[in-house]
């Protein structure tokens, strides 16, 4: 069975641009975290999403920051106009209603 | 922040069983205890968790005292793989899900 996956795996942006990160959860789970570690600091939650509803937003920055998990397709953590201390692991993880969440590998986003 | 706690770093002999502990003290009578590891920078795995009974299974098995107060994660014959930093974690069953993650043990296996 595929667990989450999560692409691109390396994101490289310059200042200014956008950076789009999808995640897909493990088959048959509809609900999706995103939770981001800034370098040698400890993971953050950011969102909580279940499908086409956004149930907890409490971890995401207040500006420039988005979250969606459409009816279809992959789970997308939107960063617009990214700056320099974005550049971080951004982890998704799923699971079936609220129970154990399972984790895809990251994305890593280097912003120039 | 997180509510459990756990030592910063642990060492272990390859081989030997690595027992990890975590004080959580203000755990209410509905939260779990979690655990997870994170190898290098992977993402987080699920290791096991836990209510009141003691649990094991094929990765590692989780004690936790009667009080509920605190709980030990023991891997029965570390590996060199085993290297990582492990978190403890509590989660009220039914909230909206988030995992508080701590800054964890960091466990070194050493050959």
């Amino acid at each position: 069975n595929a667990g989450v996956m999560q692409n691109p795996r390396h994101l490289v942006r310059r200042r200014g641009q956008e950076a789009r990160l999808r995640c897909s959860p493990v088959k048959g789970h509809s609900h999706v975290y995103w939770y981001r570690q800034l370098p040698e600091e400890g993971l953050k939650f950011m969102v909580y999403l279940q499908k086409e509803n956004i149930i907890d937003e409490s971890g995401m920055p207040k500006e420039r920051f988005s979250a969606e998990f459409p009816k279809e397709g992959p789970s997308i953590l939107r960063i617009q106009q990214v700056v320099r201390g974005d550049s971080a692991a951004y982890f998704c993880a799923s699971s079936v209603g609220q129970e154990t969440q399972y984790f895809g590998p990251g994305t890593r986003l280097l912003v120039l | 922040d997180a509510k459990t706690t756990q030592p910063p770093s642990m060492d272990c002999a390859e081989g030997r069983a690595a027992n990890l502990p975590c004080n959580h003290s203000t755990i209410s009578g509905n939260e779990y205890v979690y655990w997870y590891r994170q190898i290098h920078s992977q993402g987080p795995q699920y290791i096991i968790h836990g209510l009141k009974n003691n649990e094991t299974n094929e990765m590692a098995s989780l004690i936790i005292t009667e009080d509920r107060k605190s709980s030990t994660l023991i891997l029965p014959h570390a590996t060199l793989r085993d290297t990582a930093v492990y978190y403890c974690i509590d989660r009220r069953s039914g909230n909206t899900g988030k995992l508080i993650f701590g800054q964890g043990t960091t466990l070194q296996v050493k050959p």
